[in-house]
């Protein structure tokens, strides 16, 4: 399966509502898990089945979506959300998103 | 606490082998997977395949059938990848990551860079 990210850069303000999108290329079963990437670390753990949200991460992170299409959405943007994020699917061999860059504007 | 910690930065020859270890503690070695992950620079993830310390049980992406080679010593809980005949497209940051046979990986190694040149 195929995962593809959009956009691939966003730029939002501080306090904004940001939607990241994942499709797949099939049904994905909500098999489907969001990463966040900071400079020179390791991914970490946001989201797994699709909105089930990681132990520790804030609440203003959330996911939805169903069949191919998934969405990230974090509720208000802090300066510590810069960060890269990929999508995930684990319901047909294991693949990720090419990511989506999002800057502080 | 959970920590996989991976070795050091390699500066390999092309047509050479390496091989990375991450040391688990904080867990039980033996019942998690455990995943390899490929990045190149500015570049996404991919995946390489897992080994389940419990039992030595492999998989891998069928990209990197004879690439890659994942063992496990579960005496040291140390997972181990061997890279084999380097070329310059193996120059990554090579992630450990575990898994508890859910399919994702809820804690990562802090990555080892893996640089081929002559």
């Amino acid at each position: 399966i195929q995962l593809t990210q959009s956009p691939s850069l966003l730029s939002a303000s501080v306090g904004d509502r940001v939607t990241l999108s994942c499709k797949g290329s099939q049904n994905i079963n909500n098999y489907l898990a969001w990463y966040q990437q900071k400079l020179g670390e390791a991914p970490k753990l946001l989201i797994y089945n699709t909105n089930s949200l990681q132990t520790g991460i804030p609440s203003r992170f959330s996911g939805s979506g169903s069949g191919t299409d998934y969405t990230l959405t974090i509720s208000s943007l802090q300066p510590e959300d810069v960060a890269t994020y990929f999508c995930y699917q684990y319901n047909n061999g294991l693949t990720f998103g090419s990511g989506t860059k999002l800057e502080i504007k | 606490q959970v920590q996989l910690q991976q070795s050091g930065a390699e500066l390999v020859k092309p047509g050479s082998s390496v091989k990375i270890s991450c040391k688990a503690s904080g867990y039980t070695f033996t019942s998690y997977d455990m995943h390899w992950i490929k990045q190149q620079p500015g570049n996404g993830l991919e995946w390489i395949g897992w080994i389940y310390p419990g039992n030595g049980n492999t998989k891998y992406n069928q990209k990197f059938n004879g690439k890659a080679t994942l063992t496990a010593d579960k005496s040291s809980s140390t997972a181990y990848m061997q890279l084999s005949s380097l070329t310059s497209e193996d120059s990554a940051v090579y992630f450990c990551a575990r898994d508890w046979e859910l399919g994702y990986f809820d804690f990562w190694g802090p990555g080892t860079m893996v640089t081929v040149s002559s």
